[in-house]
């Protein structure tokens, strides 16, 4: 069956440490790749996306993610954090051949001022 | 962006009695919504995937009696919770995706803010 794994649940940094965030995922066939984000009290929103192309993708906020095919791997990456990014990262992997979207469990990024 | 809009946010209910939540997105149509499930401290878990003017489709485990899923327009999507137990108390979360020109195969979520159920 078909997955997402994030291996971090809980990340605490402090402001302009560097961050990633791991998530592979288990699907051999032409995967959508996506990063959202939920902010504390606000909806689930979308950070950064993966269709196809250059895998390294950069998002909203200097944040960026690496698809490494080989390795089913899409780790997000921000080279300096800010309190502000406290919230909860989710990955996700749409796959275009069952139309589904597949959550990892999310990482708690707490960055302290 | 997209935005959808999900109502109520937060519901308190006796057991036994049914709930429903809407799911609107407000700047755009959407063919498709999909209803999650978010239990503490785990991920989104997919309920069903509602299409406008045809059946949902629900995900293996659940229940399609206890679960109703009602796509009626390309704006409007809702879930009634019947005879709701303690066991139904969660966090339940619409989205609905945009379909980006000449393909089907892509589009981003937007989600709703989400509706706390809490059933004492």
């Amino acid at each position: 069956a078909q997955s997402v794994s994030q291996h971090n649940h809980h990340v605490i940094l402090s402001e302009a440490a560097s961050l990633e965030l791991g998530c592979n995922y288990s699907y051999g066939g032409t995967v959508n790749l996506f990063w959202y984000v939920q902010y504390p009290g606000q909806h689930l929103q979308l950070l950064l996306k993966y269709f196809s192309g250059d895998p390294l993708v950069k998002g909203i906020k200097g944040f960026e993610a690496e698809f490494i095919k080989s390795k089913f791997s899409f780790n997000l990456r921000k080279p300096s954090v800010q309190w502000s990014d406290t919230a909860e990262y989710f990955c996700a992997v749409y796959n275009s051949g069952t139309y589904k979207y597949i959550f990892g469990t999310g990482t708690r990024l707490k960055v302290l001022a | 962006g997209a935005v959808v809009s999900q109502h109520p946010s937060w519901v308190i209910c006796k057991s036994g009695t049914s709930v429903k939540i809407e799911c609107r997105s407000l700047d755009f149509q959407a063919t498709t919504m999909f209803w999650y499930r978010q239990f503490p401290k785990q991920s989104l878990m997919l309920m069903a995937t509602s299409n406008e003017g045809s059946k949902a489709t629900y995900e293996q485990g659940v229940e399609k009696d206890k679960f109703l899923i009602n796509h009626a327009s390309l704006t409007l999507s809702t879930l009634t919770v019947t005879s709701a137990h303690p066991e139904d108390s969660s966090f339940y979360i619409c989205s609905a995706r945009t379909q980006t020109t000449g393909s089907l195969n892509t589009g981003e979520l937007f989600f709703g803010e989400g509706s706390r159920l809490t059933v004492l």
